[in-house]
C-alpha cells in the first residue's frame, strides 16, 4: 500500500496570509490526525478526524481548523499566520482496528 | 496530566553495538499505548514498536525491542547491533485510553542516536 502523502511539502508564506494543508492517508484508513513540531514545543497534537468528524481537539487557537473528506482526505488550515507558525507539520493515518499511527513527510511551513 | 519523559537528549554508541534510550511516562489511565518513532533528517516520522499497557510481553520487531516495566512507568527502546542508518532522532509517544478511542500522541522531547562507525 502506498503511504500517507502530504502536500506541499514545502511552503512559504508571509505574516496575515492563510494556508491550506493536505494529507492522504494510506488506502482504508479513516483517522487522521495532525501534528505540529517545533524545536522549542516539540511534537504537539493538532486534531484528529474519523469519518469526516473531528474526534480529538489539542489546545491550539482557533486560527487552526481542518475537514476531512469522504474518501478520508484531510486539510488543515490555518488562517492569519504568525511567525510562530512556522513549522513542520505532520499527519498521521490510522485503521479502525490497530491504532498505530503511520505518519507522512511532513509540510514544512515557514511564515516570513 | 499524561507526560512523557526522555532524560537523553543526545547518546553515541559504535556501530554493531546495542543502546538503550529511555522513556518514562506519567498517566493515570489504566489503558494506554507506548509507542517509539524514528525521525531521521528528512523529517518523516517512522513507526518502529508499540506496546499495549495490557501486553505482559514485551514487544519486539526485528532488531528493536521494548524493555516495558509498568511499576516503574518506564517503556525503554533497546537497539541491538547498531547501523550508521540508525543515527537520527528517537521519540517515545503514549496514546491514553483504549485503542480506537481516538488518534491524540504525547510525544517526549526526544533522543538523538548518532552511531559511529
Amino acid at each position: 500500500k502506498a503511504g500517507v502523502t502530504q502536500t506541499p511539502r514545502y511552503l512559504i508564506k508571509t505574516r496575515g496570509q492563510q494556508v491550506t494543508l493536505s494529507c492522504s492517508p494510506i488506502s482504508g484508513h479513516r483517522s487522521v490526525s495532525w501534528y505540529q513540531q517545533t524545536p522549542g514545543q516539540g511534537l504537539q497534537f493538532l486534531f484528529e478526524y474519523f469519518s469526516e468528524t473531528q474526534r480529538n481537539k489539542g489546545n491550539f487557537p482557533g486560527r487552526f481548523s481542518g475537514r476531512q473528506f469522504s474518501n478520508s482526505r484531510s486539510e488543515m488550515n490555518v488562517s492569519t499566520l504568525e511567525l510562530g507558525d512556522s513549522a513542520l507539520y505532520l499527519c498521521a493515518s490510522s485503521d479502525q482496528g490497530p491504532d498505530t499511527q503511520y505518519f507522512g513527510p511532513g509540510t514544512r511551513l515557514t511564515v516570513l | 496530566a499524561q507526560k512523557i519523559t526522555q532524560t537523553q537528549p543526545g547518546m553515541f554508541v559504535q556501530e554493531k553495538e546495542a543502546v538503550t534510550l529511555d522513556c518514562t511516562y506519567d498517566t493515570s489511565d489504566q489503558s494506554y499505548g507506548l509507542f517509539w518513532y524514528k525521525q531521521p533528517s528528512s523529517g518523516e516520522m517512522i513507526f518502529l514498536i508499540y506496546q499495549g499497557s495490557y501486553d505482559e510481553q514485551n514487544a519486539t520487531e526485528g532488531r528493536y525491542s521494548l524493555n516495558f516495566q509498568k511499576a516503574r512507568k518506564s517503556a525503554n527502546l533497546v537497539i541491538s547491533a547498531s547501523q550508521l542508518g540508525d543515527s537520527a532522532m528517537y521519540f517515545c509517544a503514549m496514546r491514553e485510553g483504549r485503542p480506537n478511542q481516538g488518534g491524540k500522541l504525547i510525544f517526549g522531547q526526544g533522543t538523538e542516536l548518532s552511531v559511529k562507525p
